[in-house]
């Protein structure tokens, strides 16, 4: 069965610091995998994927993700931490037909 | 959020009423989805649809209804079966199953 795992409810962050979220999947086959992050009542905005390729993926806003196929890992980092990076994060795996997202991760940049 | 879009933005409804969530998107995308977002839960698929005039069951379509008359739009219905229908609800579309979702704004629905 496919499943995607973010084992942090919550990540705080001093502002310059860099920040690592966390996701763990579950898959057989190789994985498709997303990041994507939602401020407060917005719908959620796509950061970057993962198909094939170098592990390590950049997207946007400065945000890239490393890819693990042996840690079964795809974990979303930034060198240096903005507030307003201050927001949800969800990772998600492609299904046959749709996404499976984790519970998502609220990241906290403290000034 | 681009390219699609929800309405209401926010929605009252009283218990005992249907409702219905509007979702359009111009990207020409082939498939779309709605969510059930609860605090704590992550996303729930509630309907996803691939197709003009085909869509099927996600995890939680109980007391849930869709229609696909039209490439452009997914309109959902909560309808009075849905015992605690307060949530914030997101609708989605794809080029096909298994890529990158787009997301619109979402509506939150609450019940008095």
């Amino acid at each position: 069965a496919q499943s995607v795992a973010q084992p942090e409810d919550q990540v705080n962050v001093a502002e310059g610091n860099p920040l690592t979220v966390k996701c763990t999947y579950s898959v057989s086959g190789n994985p498709y995998l997303f990041w994507y992050v939602q401020y407060p009542n917005r719908g959620l905005q796509f950061l970057l994927k993962y198909i094939t390729g170098d592990n390590l993926v950049k997207g946007s806003y400065g945000f890239e993700a490393e890819f693990n196929k042996s840690q079964t890992s795809f974990h979303l980092k930034k060198p240096s931490a903005l507030v307003s990076d201050s927001a949800l994060y969800f990772c998600a795996l492609t299904g046959a037909n749709n996404l499976f997202f984790g519970t998502g991760t609220r990241l906290t940049v403290i000034p | 959020d681009g390219g699609i879009t929800q309405s209401p933005k926010y929605l009252f409804r009283k218990e005992g009423q249907n409702v219905t969530l509007s979702c359009e998107q111009n990207l020409n995308h082939d498939a779309m989805y709605w969510y059930r977002q609860d605090p704590g839960q992550g996303l729930r698929l509630i309907y996803y649809s691939q197709i003009v005039n085909d869509f099927q069951k996600g995890d939680i379509a109980e007391g849930y209804s869709v229609s696909r008359e039209k490439k452009e739009s997914f309109p959902l219905t909560v309808t009075s079966a849905q015992k605690n229908p307060t949530a914030f609800y997101l609708c989605a579309s794809s080029i096909g199953a298994g890529f990158e979702q787009f997301f619109g704004p979402g509506t939150r629905l609450t019940v008095l």
